[in-house]
């Protein structure tokens, strides 16, 4: 069965700092991997997704996550994180004939400014 | 344009309550999935539908829980006999097309928040 698990409950930067949200996945073929953000009262709201091709992917808002199947992680990054990115990040995981999108536990970010 | 609208945004019922839960999708949008978000946890799937068909309700927790979207586009969730433990956020998403999960974009709403006392 597929899963997801970030490690990271809880993560607080810098504003202007780097970032790096970790994403481990279990899946028995080929994984489509997603990353959501979710801010307070809003809904989820899909960053970027890997189905194939480049394993490095771009997002909105600045953010990319790379795809490593060698270590079954699709971790999110940006290089200079702003104080509107806190916020809760969730990985999911999802496959070519599911309507079953697993999610991991999410991460929160804090920014300090 | 109009995303996807949830109501209430918050509910709170009495354990043994009846509660009704309803999701406005995007005008068009011919899947719609409804997830249950427990307290620091991220969503979990309980069911899907393409149109009126509701093709996969395997994540639906108990025989209490029911859904149906019987014109193809509102969908309503209810909850019969309500416990503690339904206590929740209630996702509602929709995507444009019928192909699986991963190929369409699913576009959530804001949730319903529903406490049982």
């Amino acid at each position: 069965a597929q899963s997801v698990t970030q490690p990271d409950i809880h993560i607080t930067v810098s504003e202007g700092a780097s970032l790096e949200l970790r994403c481990n996945y279990s899946y028995g073929a080929t994984p489509y991997l997603f990353w959501y953000v979710q801010s307070p009262g809003q809904g989820l709201q899909l960053l970027l997704k890997y189905f194939s091709g480049d394993t490095l992917v771009q997002g909105i808002k600045g953010f990319e996550a790379e795809f490593k199947r060698s270590q079954s992680s699709f971790n999110l990054r940006k290089p200079s994180v702003h104080w509107s990115d806190a916020a809760e990040y969730f990985c999911a995981v999802g496959g070519l004939n599911n309507n079953d999108m697993r999610f991991g536990a999410g991460t929160r970010l804090t920014v300090k400014p | 344009g109009a995303g996807v609208s949830q109501s209430p945004r918050y509910k709170v019922a009495k354990r043994g309550q009846d509660v009704a839960l309803r999701c406005d999708p995007i005008s068009g949008h011919v899947s719609l999935f409804w997830y249950q978000q427990a307290l620091g946890q991220g969503p979990e799937f309980l069911t899907y539908f393409q149109n009126e068909a509701q093709l996969d309700k395997s994540g639906l927790p108990s025989d209490r829980f029911f859904a149906e979207r019987p014109e193809g586009s509102v969908s309503t969730l209810k909850i019969q006999r309500t416990q503690q433990e339904d206590s929740a956020v209630y996702l509602c998403a929709s995507s444009l097309g019928s192909s699986s999960v991963s190929q369409e974009t699913q576009y959530f709403g804001p949730g319903t928040r529903l406490l049982v006392l």
